[in-house]
């Protein structure tokens, strides 16, 4: 089974934090996609990775940014946190020309 | 452009009972893949199924069916005699052919009760 690994489940932080989301993925998989997820908005794709070292922005990337040194880690980066980007934050891989997306379990971040 | 919509945002029935999930798509390609994806409490988003543009049949599996119809955009979901555990949120998706970047909708609350 592949597993998405999330290092956090819930997180608080606070305004102008520097803020950093882990994700890894088990199963060697090019592609993977950061999305945030907000009531009556559904899932909404921030960035994704197509290679190490590549990146794409999605459809929400202001006021993040992403890293990708490792093929099974993907990291999400809040460079200044602020309280609109309090939201539930799903990471997910696959790869590359095969469906499904796998997803993580989340992360829940709080900014105050 | 690609968009999905649900335009269901909660549904509540008594177990038992069938239960229809509404999925609308618009997009531009030719090819494409749809998905359906169940998020239960835990948070979790779960593979249900995917279905590309070249393949219209319905497809049934236990209690779950899902109907493609291409000449209205739609790709309906159908749970037969709900249960209790299939309280959730439902997504559905929507995904050039080729590409590598889900299109999500906004998803359907689904509650069920005893």
């Amino acid at each position: 089974d592949v597993k998405v690994t999330q290092s956090s489940r819930y997180l608080v932080k606070r305004t102008g934090e520097k803020v950093f989301l882990e994700c890894v993925q088990d199963m060697d998989h090019e592609n993977m996609f950061w999305y945030r997820q907000d009531p009556g908005l559904g899932l909404r794709l921030i960035y994704f990775s197509y290679d190490v070292k590549m990146k794409e922005k999605g459809d929400i990337p202001e006021g993040y940014s992403v890293s990708r040194e490792k093929k099974e880690r993907f990291s999400l980066i809040l460079e200044s946190a602020s309280t609109n980007q309090t939201s539930m934050y799903l990471c997910a891989s696959h790869s590359r020309g095969i469906f499904p997306l796998h997803f993580g379990n989340g992360t829940r971040l709080t900014v105050t | 452009a690609q968009k999905v919509t649900q335009a269901q945002t909660e549904i509540s029935v008594v177990e038992k009972e069938d239960v229809t999930l509404d999925c609308v798509y618009e997009t531009r390609d030719t090819t494409y893949y749809l998905f359906w994806y169940k998020q239960p409490p835990s948070g979790e988003l779960v593979f249900l199924i995917r279905r590309n543009s070249f393949d219209e049949q319905n497809e049934i599996s236990g209690r779950y069916s899902w109907n493609f119809q291409k000449s209205t955009s739609s790709f309906n979901f159908t749970i037969t005699a709900s249960q209790v555990v299939d309280s959730a949120v439902y997504f559905c998706a929507l995904s050039p052919g080729g590409g590598n970047k889900l299109t999500f909708g906004t998803g359907t609350q689904l509650k069920v009760e005893l």
